[in-house]
């Protein structure tokens, strides 16, 4: 079973702190994703990467960047953190770039609260 | 630009009763589609996928859905509800490259 492992489940920080969201996949996946996740608006996806050091901007990137040294981890990356980024986030990946018939398998989130 | 509506943020059924969650697609061609399901505190999981062949799609916890491309719907359903079953869930849509779109939501309430 493929298994995504966001780093924590719960994180609390202060408006203006640089944030690091971790997940790693453990099924040598190329493709993974960060979302986000907010009531009445759905999954919103933010980054996005084919490859290892390859990104590419979702639909909603600002104040998001990302980050990908090795195949199997994946990390967000909040520059300097607002109240607005307050949300579930997501990290998902997918096999095999072009076959657009493989689902995306999903960690069980990270809540973050901006203070 | 494919997109997919789901009708219904929140729906409302019976112990017992039939679940129908309703989406439709739009798409420029031949869709995959998806239903995740996301219990609370949890990621998404994969309920079913249709990508060719049979238009009756059956996937997990005895729910499946069907592809009709003349409706461009793909609504689910579960003939008995359970307790369980409480849950919210996304109809998705994939195009090339792999980005998968994803519906609004529908949140599934099961009245005892």
């Amino acid at each position: 079973d493929v298994k995504v492992t966001q780093s924590s489940r719960y994180l609390v920080k202060r408006t203006g702190e640089k944030v690091f969201l971790e997940c790693v996949q453990d099924m040598d996946h190329e493709n993974m994703f960060w979302y986000r996740q907010d009531p009445g608006l759905g999954l919103r996806l933010i980054y996005f990467s084919y490859d290892v050091k390859m990104k590419e901007k979702g639909d909603i990137p600002e104040g998001y960047s990302v980050s990908r040294e090795k195949k199997e981890r994946f990390s967000l990356i909040l520059e300097s953190a607002s109240t607005n980024q307050t949300s579930m986030y997501l990290c998902a990946s997918s096999s095999t770039p072009g076959t657009p018939n493989q689902p995306q398998h999903f960690g069980d989130g990270t809540r973050l609260s901006i203070l | 630009a494919q997109s997919v509506t789901q009708l219904g943020s929140h729906v409302s059924v019976s112990e017992g009763a039939l679940v129908l969650l309703r989406c439709n697609y739009s798409s420029s061609v031949p869709p995959y589609l998806f239903w995740y399901v996301q219990y609370p505190n949890q990621g998404l999981q994969l309920l079913l996928k249709y990508t060719t062949g049979a238009t009756l799609v059956k996937g997990i916890n005895g729910f499946e859905a069907e592809f009709k491309k003349s409706e461009t719907s793909f609504h689910l359903t579960k003939p008995s509800a359970h307790m369980s079953d409480a849950a919210e869930y996304f109809c998705a849509v994939s195009k090339i490259g792999d980005k998968i779109i994803f519906g609004k939501g529908t949140r599934l309430h099961i009245l005892p």
